[in-house]
């Protein structure tokens, strides 16, 4: 069975970096990409980028460049998102998601909400 | 970047009826248009993908069709554990953009 294990709920001051995780298992994490997305109530569903395992590459929205970093580490089957200079913009739930190279995400991590707050 | 313009925001429909959902992208995205059903709380889950390929497991009164830049997601009898937010997927070209979401709920 595929599954996407996300971490924890985070509370973070403005200003600050949080860094999430995706752990991948019932598959072999490097056949696929990785990618994540944003969802918020103002701004509905965004995808920030993705990596591939495999080969340490990232593509990235332009929108979140300089915002989020994307890196994977393939001995422990985990991609990681870091999001940095955290402002209330950046409050909300954050998804990883496996990319079937049909164009199409197929499964989801269960989501880390993400609270920037004094 | 193509922009995703779903329809309607909202629907109120009865057990049985057939619902219609509507995504419009700004320019043809040659079918690579996906549909995702998120339930109060849940992840999304992938209904259709590729138009009008339904995904294992989903049952077969969820339907998609379309070309270019027009799609709709189908429901053909709306059942009560149908009530969620369904939204649509590009995977035409990055970077990868979404419709806003209907919020489908029983009358």
């Amino acid at each position: 069975e595929v599954k996407l294990q996300q971490s924890g709920d985070e509370l973070v001051r403005p200003g600050a970096s949080v860094k999430m995780s995706c752990k991948a298992s019932g598959y072999t994490f490097t056949d696929y990409a990785m990618h994540w997305v944003k969802q918020s109530p103002g701004q509905g569903l965004e995808w920030i980028g993705a990596i591939i395992p495999l080969i340490d590459t990232t593509n990235y929205n332009q929108k979140f460049k300089g915002k989020a970093t994307l890196t994977a580490d393939k001995s422990s089957n985990t991609a990681y998102m870091e999001l940095s200079r955290l402002t209330s913009e950046d409050s909300a739930v954050y998804y990883c998601a496996r990319y079937n190279s049909g164009y199409y995400f197929d499964y989801w991590g269960q989501g880390v909400m993400v609270t920037v707050s004094s | 970047d193509i922009q995703m313009t779903q329809s309607p925001s909202f629907l109120s429909a009865s057990v049985g009826d057939r619902v219609t959902i509507n995504c419009k992208a700004s320019q043809n995205i040659n079918k690579y248009l996906n549909w995702y059903q998120q339930k109060l709380g849940e992840d999304p889950k992938l209904l259709i993908y590729n138009t009008n390929n339904l995904q294992t497991g989903i049952p077969s009164r969820f339907s998609g069709t379309g070309s270019g830049t027009d799609y709709t997601l189908n429901i053909s009898s709306l059942q009560s554990e149908d009530v969620a937010t369904y939204f649509c997927l590009q995977g035409s070209s990055r970077p990868l953009t979404f419709g806003s979401g209907t919020k489908l709920e029983i009358k």
